[in-house]
């Protein structure tokens, strides 16, 4: 099956760039969709077909995606941005959806 | 507004069964692919299972640790999405999301999610 591996931690200070790896084989050809989630709370999605933002999302929030790798970027990190984070795929082989095992963002 | 209800959680003990639903109200129901996502108790999110709309044949699809144990169904006369959970293990606890998007399937992202049920399975 499809695996997506993300890192357990990333920690940032206030004001600076958080960047959150998804790693896949062949992930470039897939569609990526990156959510948040808060303590206690449903996800919510942040980033979606690797790139693209739902309305209401800051633009602070971008993506990308590429060969092996696909990345979720937080600019000018706030502290309401402390959450966990997810990736997630189509795997077209299965038909089945795949989330990444999460990352758990700090700001410091 | 988009509004997804889980409810029919509880505590069920291991080998017992379960029936969720998720009522939705402010999209086009029927037109749909719906989730389950569960997540237990300090995990990760994961996949549960899918079903498709009529027109692309209603039918549903499962993780394969769990296929044979759960049914998902739905009535578009009510707007209604149930999951069916049988032979209950320990480590089905969890809170189970219904969720969907309004993208073009199967890609589609999940842009609506529940605020979810808890399953407890204990002794």
């Amino acid at each position: 099956s499809y695996v997506l591996t993300q890192p357990p931690s990333v920690s940032v200070a206030p004001g600076q760039t958080a960047r959150i790896t998804c790693g896949g084989n062949n992930i470039g050809s897939k569609s990526v969709h990156w959510y948040q989630q808060k303590p206690a709370q449903a996800p919510v999605l942040v980033v979606y077909d690797d790139s693209d933002r739902p309305s209401g999302i800051p633009e602070r929030f971008s993506g990308s995606n590429s060969g092996n790798t696909a990345t979720l970027t937080i600019s000018r990190v706030e502290a309401g941005d402390e959450a966990d984070y997810y990736c997630q795929v189509w795997d077209s082989r299965s038909d089945h959806y795949v989330f990444g095992t999460g990352t758990k963002v700090t700001v410091l | 507004e988009v509004q997804l209800v889980e409810s029919g959680g509880g505590l069920v003990k291991p080998g017992g069964s379960l029936r969720l639903s998720c009522s939705a109200s402010g999209f086009t129901f029927r037109n749909a692919w719906i989730n389950w996502v569960r997540q237990a108790p300090g995990k990760g999110l994961e996949w549960v299972g899918r079903i498709k709309n009529m027109p692309d044949g209603g039918t549903a699809d499962y993780a394969a640790p769990l296929k044979g144990r759960f049914a998902i169904s739905r009535d578009d006369s009510i707007n209604t999405l149930f999951l069916q959970m049988t032979s209950l293990k320990i480590e089905d606890t969890a809170v189970y999301y219904c969720t969907t998007g309004l993208g073009p399937a199967p890609e589609l992202a999940f842009d609506y999610w529940g605020q979810g049920t808890l399953v407890t399975v204990s002794s």
